[in-house]
């Protein structure tokens, strides 16, 4: 069974601190997505990843895929309160199936 | 557009019982995903449905199970309920792609008492 796990599990900053937050497998995957979950709420999708080495920069957040495709990081540059949530890493196993990380709780303080 | 909608939002039921789950999908999406959340797990992929087919399953006993409908609604039902089974059942409905978005819905919490 793949497993996706993220590091740190929970996170509390400053405002205006930066951040990173891993997401780490032993297996290969086919895509990797990063979502942000809020409290009553189902996740929403921030970015996809798909080749390796891959780098995408959504506004303040920065989004790495490895190299071999097995880990995964999101960098947030001067946090703001907006950004408190939980983050999620899924990686596609190109079977119409995902497999979620275990989750990183960001609480960022104004 | 309308997003994902899941009903009921909360239920509660008794060791024992059956609970079955709505989930209406985006309208053009024709695949929908069911997974758990609980704290102690994350997220768990359930099953994926694709026009009416099961695609792909995940790792969890028979007594859940789901289904599609031929307007991409789909149902999830949980049988002989277990206090383990306390979760938040999401739906995530897509394009269908391997590599798509999906569009979660805000989720049945379902307690087992």
């Amino acid at each position: 069974t793949q497993l996706l796990e993220q590091s740190p599990q929970f996170l509390s900053i400053q405002e205006g601190e930066n951040l990173t937050v891993y997401c780490n497998s032993s297996s290969v995957f086919s895509s990797l997505q990063w979502y942000r979950q809020e409290p009553g709420e189902g996740p929403v999708l921030l970015v996809t990843v798909v080749t390796g080495g891959e780098v995408k920069k959504l506004k303040r957040l920065t989004f790495q895929f490895g190299d071999a495709r097995k880990d995964s990081s999101l960098h947030i540059t001067a946090a703001q309160p907006g950004d408190t949530g939980l983050y999620l890493c899924a990686g596609g196993e190109g079977t119409y199936k995902y497999i979620f990380g275990t989750g990183t709780r960001l609480k960022v303080l104004a | 557009k309308a997003g994902v909608t899941q009903t009921p939002r909360y239920l509660i039921k008794t060791r024992g019982q059956q609970v079955t789950l709505s989930c209406s999908p985006i309208s053009g999406h024709r695949s929908v995903s069911w997974y758990q959340q609980t704290p102690g797990q994350g997220l768990q992929f359930l099953f994926e449905y694709f026009s009416e087919t099961q695609r792909n399953k995940g790792n969890f006993p028979g007594r859940f199970s789901g289904r599609q409908f031929s307007n991409s609604r789909s149902e999830m039902n949980v049988s002989t309920l277990e206090l383990g089974d306390s979760a938040l059942y999401l739906c995530a409905s897509s394009l269908g792609q391997t590599t798509g978005e999906l569009f979660f819905g805000e989720g049945s919490r379902l307690t087992v008492l």
